[in-house]
């Protein structure tokens, strides 16, 4: 098994530019999960989908981030503009429908300048 | 709403001994609490869960104790190894039939000394 397939890894990026982080779940999971992770604020949730749909999206931070999953093995956030505040890992992970356990993608390192 | 805590942000250890990693939480009707390592550049790894009807549940070398009167977590890592060192995660559910949504702890820094 791949395990979450995340890309890029890393990413810099300027204040103003658009930003898409992409996520492949594990084959046969069909919850997926959008974390951000800083020292200050820990791990926080941001999107939840359940088959594809949105399930919870309280946690996305304003309207400049966005997330999609167009697909049971796609999913995408975009932060548009980027800010400086926005430099963090975003991570991905995806779940069993019915299940708590999450399966954790290697993460993708934002740098905003 | 609930939250999930930990009392330390950080434990140092010599190699060999035992660990002990504690976490508190605040929603009573939480029903399932996970353990997740984290290392250096990594994403979290499940170590090992437990549903609140249990006290207790052993891996190799880990052990969680469940606490619900003091609402309280633990995680036991016997004979620490250099490898154990991490970031250390707990993790609680929301109430039952609520989803499937976990609330993660701010973590605390394992480190194995040698």
């Amino acid at each position: 098994d791949a395990g979450v397939i995340q890309s890029p890894r890393h990413e810099v990026t300027e204040m103003g530019q658009e930003v898409t982080l992409r996520c492949k779940p594990i084959s046969g999971h069909n919850s997926l999960f959008w974390y951000r992770q800083t020292m200050m604020r820990g791990l926080e949730l941001l999107i939840y989908f359940n088959n594809n749909v949105p399930i919870d999206d309280s946690g996305m931070p304003e309207d400049r981030f966005s997330a999609k999953m167009p697909n049971a093995s796609f999913s995408t956030l975009k932060i548009q503009p980027s800010e400086p505040r926005d430099s963090a890992v975003y991570f991905c992970a995806s779940s069993l429908a019915g299940t708590y356990t999450q399966y954790f993608g290697p993460g993708t390192r934002l740098t905003v300048l | 709403g609930e939250s999930v805590g930990l009392h330390l942000p950080t434990l140092s250890v010599q190699e060999g001994d035992n660990s002990i990693i504690n976490c508190a939480y605040s929603n009573s009707a939480s029903d399932y609490f996970i353990w997740y390592k984290q290392e250096s550049g990594k994403g979290p790894q499940f170590i090992i869960d437990i549903r609140s009807n249990m006290d207790k549940r052993q891996g190799q070398r880990v052990t969680v104790l469940l606490n619900k009167t003091v609402k309280h977590l633990s995680l036991q890592i016997a004979a620490t190894q250099p490898g154990d060192s991490a970031v250390y995660f707990c993790a609680g559910s929301g109430s039952p039939g609520s989803n499937y949504k976990l609330t993660f702890g701010k973590g605390t820094l394992l480190t194995v000394n040698p």
